[in-house]
């Protein structure tokens, strides 16, 4: 089992629509959560990070976290062609441990 | 306010020979990192430097050196380069620090080993 688990994709939505992206992970003792968006070519630009159960919002998106079922999502609500990319997550064991999953990608359509 | 920089953003080598990849971060953070991008792979981490003057192995070290020059800049050296390490690479640092703290990538540097 991968330490971080993504759906590889391509994941389509049409333009407008309520993109779903989610991420397992296998290490109970992680205490923080980020999701990071890369456009082809380019570095990852960090998106939201969460720390607590529940939701985080931020503009059109909003983090989910649930650490009992080791999950956390990432809704991006009115979903623009712009936002097109490879979805990154990420999580944080140990103080200088990251482990990223492989990425989603999300094509959105016009 | 670059954030972070690296250089050079593209090279290519033959097998066998040495390169060295530069960061430098005017974030003022402590720690600094260096991942590798392979295509299926994810990011994985090759060294990471808590702080100035301290350095340690990641994920996958074998074939490289690191050296943490000062707080500011955290270099990457393959010694003698094989098409395995055909790759990119990103340099990060981290804000903030303990169990919390985002990682903040410089644009990439991508190198072929011929």
């Amino acid at each position: 089992q991968k330490e971080v688990e993504q759906n590889s994709g391509p994941l389509s939505v049409p333009e407008g629509a309520i993109a779903s992206l989610n991420c397992t992970y296998s290490d109970r003792g992680s205490q923080s959560f980020f999701w990071y968006r890369q456009y082809s070519g380019k570095s990852p630009e960090l998106i939201m990070f969460i720390y607590s159960n529940g939701d985080k919002e931020d503009g059109r998106f909003t983090a989910q976290l649930n650490k009992a079922s080791q999950y956390v999502s990432l809704l991006i609500r009115d979903s623009q062609p712009s936002d097109s990319a490879t979805y990154l997550c990420a999580v944080k064991p140990g103080t200088y441990k990251y482990i990223f999953g492989t990425g989603t990608r999300l094509k959105v359509l016009a | 306010n670059a954030g972070v920089t690296q250089t050079p953003k593209f090279q290519v080598l033959k097998t066998g020979q040495s390169m060295t990849l530069q960061c430098a971060q005017d974030m003022n953070h402590n720690s600094m990192y260096w991942y590798r991008q392979d295509p299926g792979m994810g990011l994985r981490l090759i060294y990471y430097s808590a702080s100035e003057g301290t350095t340690d192995k990641g994920e996958v070290p074998n074939g490289y050196n690191v050296s943490r020059l000062n707080k500011r800049e955290f270099s990457l050296r393959l010694e003698s380069a094989a098409p395995s390490q055909t790759s990119v690479y990103f340099c990060a640092t981290q804000k903030g620090g303990g169990n919390t703290g985002e990682l903040f990538f410089g644009e990439g540097s991508r190198l072929t080993v011929l």
